[in-house]
């Protein structure tokens, strides 16, 4: 049984390049969210999905962000023209259903130089 | 002891001690609450959860307590081991997302 995959485990952008992280939920599970941490703090919530929905995206930023979970593949959480303050871990956790337990993944590592 | 300061607040036992870890919620309609475990380069990891309409749950060497009258949580780790080092954070949730308190650092020492 394979938990909640993510990848790449690091990655690396120049300021103004985009950044796609990407997670595949754990087998069965269709819900699917997203969230950010910064080193020595908690995680903040970001978005959460359903297949081919946005449920809430109350935690994204306005600009630059955008998150899809398809009917086929993974969940893609897409930044454009990174800035230095995205540098951060970024984790996805998938659940059963709403409400249920969420399982997180490695979570990527993403650095911005 | 424990000690708060820029950095995460941090909680220092000795192997074979008992731990308690702390945290205070925000949302008195919060109805469920987790505690996760974080070890350094990975993500959480459930250890316990409780509902609202309880106020102790058991696990293995592990126990949650809820005071809904205050909006405290905390996490009792019997018999510490080397093992529990790990930031510990508790997350509350009254629709599907998850409010994560900022953590506490556990560490064992022999």
């Amino acid at each position: 049984n394979a938990g909640v995959m993510q990848n790449p485990r690091h990655l690396v952008r120049r300021r103004g390049q985009e950044a796609r992280l990407r997670c595949s939920p754990m087998k069965g599970h269709s819900h699917v969210y997203w969230y950010r941490q910064l080193p020595e703090e908690g995680l903040k919530f970001m978005v959460y999905l359903q297949k081919e929905n946005i449920i809430d995206e109350s935690g994204m930023p306005k600009e630059r962000f955008s998150a899809e979970f398809p009917k086929e593949g993974p969940s893609i959480l897409r930044i454009q023209q990174v800035v230095r303050g995205d540098s951060a871990a970024y984790f996805c956790a998938s659940s059963l259903g709403s409400g249920d337990e969420q399982f997180f993944g490695p979570g990527t590592r993403l650095t911005v130089l | 002891g424990e000690s708060v300061g820029l950095h995460l607040p941090t909680l220092s036992v000795q192997e074979g001690d008992n731990s308690i870890i702390n945290c205070a919620y925000s949302n008195s309609a919060s109805d469920y609450f987790i505690w996760y475990k974080q070890e350094s380069g990975k993500g959480p990891q459930f250890i316990i959860d409780i509902r609202s309409n309880m106020d102790k749950r058991q696990g293995q060497r592990v126990t949650v307590l809820l005071n809904k009258t205050v909006k405290h949580l905390s996490l009792q780790i019997a018999a510490t081991q080397p093992g529990d080092s790990a930031v510990y954070f508790c997350a509350e949730s009254n629709t599907d997302k998850l409010i994560f308190g900022t953590g506490t650092r556990l560490q064992v020492f022999p």
